[in-house]
């Protein structure tokens, strides 16, 4: 299975809103609403932030909102802020029972 | 709160078996609500599932297409931890480690620290 497709890298400036894409398949994103996004700044585990397609973890600012259309899931981050930069990679369960990962997006904060 | 704490070698030559073990806390390997994965990060192939293990009634195990001849994961609710094995390892296998619990579909919420694993001759 090849990875979700994300832009490699997206950036904005403080208090802007940017918005990350993961595209897959029907197999995949189209097909279940379990998509979730994580966060991953260097030397560190990734982080949960979105799962269910668009529902926060406890302690997850709301300045995080994930969303969905037909094959393409979302993560917009709203009132960017310097402690947003991080890698960010999207997740799908997918119709084999397997979850598939996003290339990851590297956020940069101007 | 849930910590899961891994361990193992992190150095491998080629042809040898990677057993990485997560002892975990806060939480049961044979709970009802959680399933425990392996997943890898390396530079070339970034974040990749491997397989997972999960007790429903009976214990139930999945494995990514492209590993399922090699790798096995093993639950041992003595110790409460969740252990996998990874036969003929090569160079590619060299990667970042992570033991994580997932307790809705595709949902990660617990991460082990990582265990840095490299394969060469």
């Amino acid at each position: 299975q090849s990875a979700l497709t994300q832009p490699a890298s997206v950036s904005g400036s403080p208090g802007q809103s940017i918005t990350i894409s993961c595209t897959g398949t029907y197999n995949d994103i189209g097909g279940y609403n379990y998509v979730s996004w994580y966060r991953q700044y260097p030397g560190e585990a990734p982080r949960l932030i979105i799962y269910d397609v668009n529902i926060r973890p406890s302690g997850v600012s709301n300045r995080f909102f994930g969303s969905k259309s037909a094959n393409t899931a979302s993560l917009t981050i709203s009132g960017l802020q310097l402690e947003d930069e991080a890698d960010f990679y999207c997740a799908s369960y997918t119709s084999s029972g397997s979850l598939l990962f996003g290339g990851g997006t590297k956020v940069t904060v101007l | 709160q849930v910590q899961m704490n891994q361990s193992g070698p992190r150095l491998l030559k080629p042809s040898q078996t990677l057993s990485l073990t997560c002892v975990v806390s806060g939480d049961s390997v044979s709970s009802n609500t959680a399933a425990w994965n392996w997943i890898r990060q390396s530079p070339s192939r970034g974040l990749e599932w491997l397989g997972r293990t999960y007790y429903r009634s009976k214990w139930y195990y999945a494995y990514a297409v492209s590993m399922e001849s090699r790798l096995t994961i093993n639950p041992d609710t003595s110790k409460n931890q969740v252990s996998m094995q990874l036969n003929s390892v090569t160079p590619e296998d060299t990667a970042l480690y992570y033991c994580t619990r997932e307790t809705k579909l595709a949902s990660l919420d617990f991460w082990g620290q990582g265990t840095l694993v490299t394969v060469s001759s």
